[in-house]
């Protein structure tokens, strides 16, 4: 159980396109899902919290007008990248609360964005 | 910001207990330690946590001294697959995950 997925796994897209990735919980619902970035030999950067429902927090920093999360259903939240450039190539991993009563968070596999 | 420092990285003998210390000596009462660990190019596993009392699961457990300033996970039989970085977080909703420690489990 507490199974979560992204799509797409990589993607490749040329500067100035935007991009974006798909994050669900395939076998529970998550009120709450959050956005991390990764960078090579880094640890994991929280970029946002995503409510269902309602607009996303923003971590300091972090552009949300570059960074656009819509959390349309209890299973899915996006991210899309927007005028994507090389400094955002990273690892994009989200994550999604069992619940409302849950603390753990469950991870997705990661979304490896490489902008050209 | 991270509220935990952990070691950068540690070694361990395959078949031998791996011992995972962290220090979170500024948690607060409502806030858990949880423990989860990163093999290269993946999303982070959930492993455990805990809030006051020692855990135990089929992959670790897990010890909270009484203070709460600190813990230790506990891998009772390490083997080649569990190398990977751990994270230990106390936080209560969002997670500022620090740099982990890189675990190296040897033959």
């Amino acid at each position: 159980g507490a199974v979560v997925s992204q799509h797409p796994s990589w993607v490749i897209c040329k500067s100035g396109t935007s991009v974006k990735i798909e994050c669900r919980s395939l076998d529970f619902q998550a009120t709450t899902m959050f956005w991390y970035r990764q960078f090579p030999k880094q640890s994991l950067m929280l970029m946002a919290t995503s409510n269902e429902g309602s607009k996303a927090t923003y971590e300091q920093g972090v552009e949300k007008d570059k960074f656009l999360i819509n959390h349309a259903s209890l299973t899915l939240s996006t991210l899309t990248v927007t005028s994507a450039h090389p400094e955002d190539s990273s690892f994009y991993i989200c994550s999604a609360k069992l619940g409302p009563q849950g603390f753990e968070q469950y991870f997705g596999p990661g979304t490896r964005l490489t902008v050209t | 910001d991270a509220k935990t420092t952990q070691p950068t990285s540690m070694d361990c003998a395959e078949g031998r207990a791996a011992n995972l210390p962290c220090n979170h000596s500024t948690i607060s009462g409502n806030e858990y330690v949880y423990w989860y660990r990163q093999i290269h190019s993946q999303g982070p596993q959930y492993i455990i946590h805990g809030l006051k009392n020692n855990e135990t699961n089929e992959m670790a457990s897990l010890i909270i001294t009484e203070d709460r300033k600190s813990s230790t996970l506990i891998l009772p039989h390490a083997t080649l697959r569990d190398t990977a970085v751990y994270y230990c977080i106390s936080n209560f909703n969002k997670f500022y995950f620090g740099s982990g420690t890189k675990l190296n489990v040897k033959p």
